[in-house]
């Protein structure tokens, strides 16, 4: 089983819909968890980090079920410019462990 | 402007060769990292550094090698002995929290993809 498990998409969603992802990770000492974003054929960005109480950014939100191992993103009334992969990152000791990432298109 | 840059951005290298990728960071991070991301696949790490002077192997180092001789520097050389050297590969730096040695957020270069003829 991997360490951190994404549906790879992609996920085709038109102009202004509401979409989310799904993260699971195996490691329950897991610590901290984030969201990356990524575009096509460059680097990954920070997104958001994801709080246990859930946390907020505009339209986007990230809640963590730490009893269920999982992580989700949820973005609402979708641009165009939100077309990318999507990374669920878990830190678990010292290091990041990376999902293979969920990719997104809107469409107009 | 701070920030992690990485030279060059592409690279072709012939089989046998050995190549050295430019990572350079000016946010005063202590800890930076080297990965490697192949198509359609997650991240994974080659080498990482907490410290100058010192340095870790990560899940995939077979073929690979670093330096830390200065803070703001992570060179990485892609040796002849790494079987599928193909791939995007991708430097970050971080400033571990206050709750430890670990790793924070991390910050990546815009990477650079090695090709191998």
């Amino acid at each position: 089983r991997k360490e951190v498990e994404q549906d790879p998409g992609p996920f085709n969603v038109p102009e202004g819909a509401t979409v989310a992802f799904n993260c699971t990770y195996s490691n329950s000492a897991s610590q901290s968890f984030f969201w990356y974003r990524q575009d096509c054929r460059k680097e990954p960005k920070l997104l958001m980090s994801v709080y246990s109480s859930g946390n907020e950014d505009g339209r986007f939100t990230a809640q963590l079920n730490r009893a269920s191992q999982y992580i989700s993103l949820l973005i609402r009334d979708s641009k165009l410019s939100d077309s990318a992969t999507y990374l669920c990152v878990v830190n678990a000791g010292n290091m990041l462990t990376f999902g293979g990432g969920t990719r997104l298109m809107v469409k107009p | 402007d701070g920030g992690i840059t990485q030279s060059p951005k592409y690279l072709f290298r012939k089989e046998g060769q050995n190549v050295t990728l430019s990572c350079e960071q000016n946010l005063n991070h202590d800890a930076m990292y080297w990965y490697r991301q192949d198509p359609g696949q997650g991240l994974r790490l080659i080498y990482y550094s907490q410290i100058v002077n010192d340095f870790q192997k990560g899940d995939i180092a077979e073929g690979y090698s670093v330096s830390r001789e200065k803070k703001e520097s992570f060179p990485l050389t892609v040796t002849s002995a790494q079987k599928n050297p193909t791939a995007f590969y991708l430097c970050a730096s971080s400033k571990p929290g206050l709750a430890g040695v670990g790793a924070d957020t991390q910050y990546f270069g815009p990477g650079t993809r090695l090709t191998v003829l």
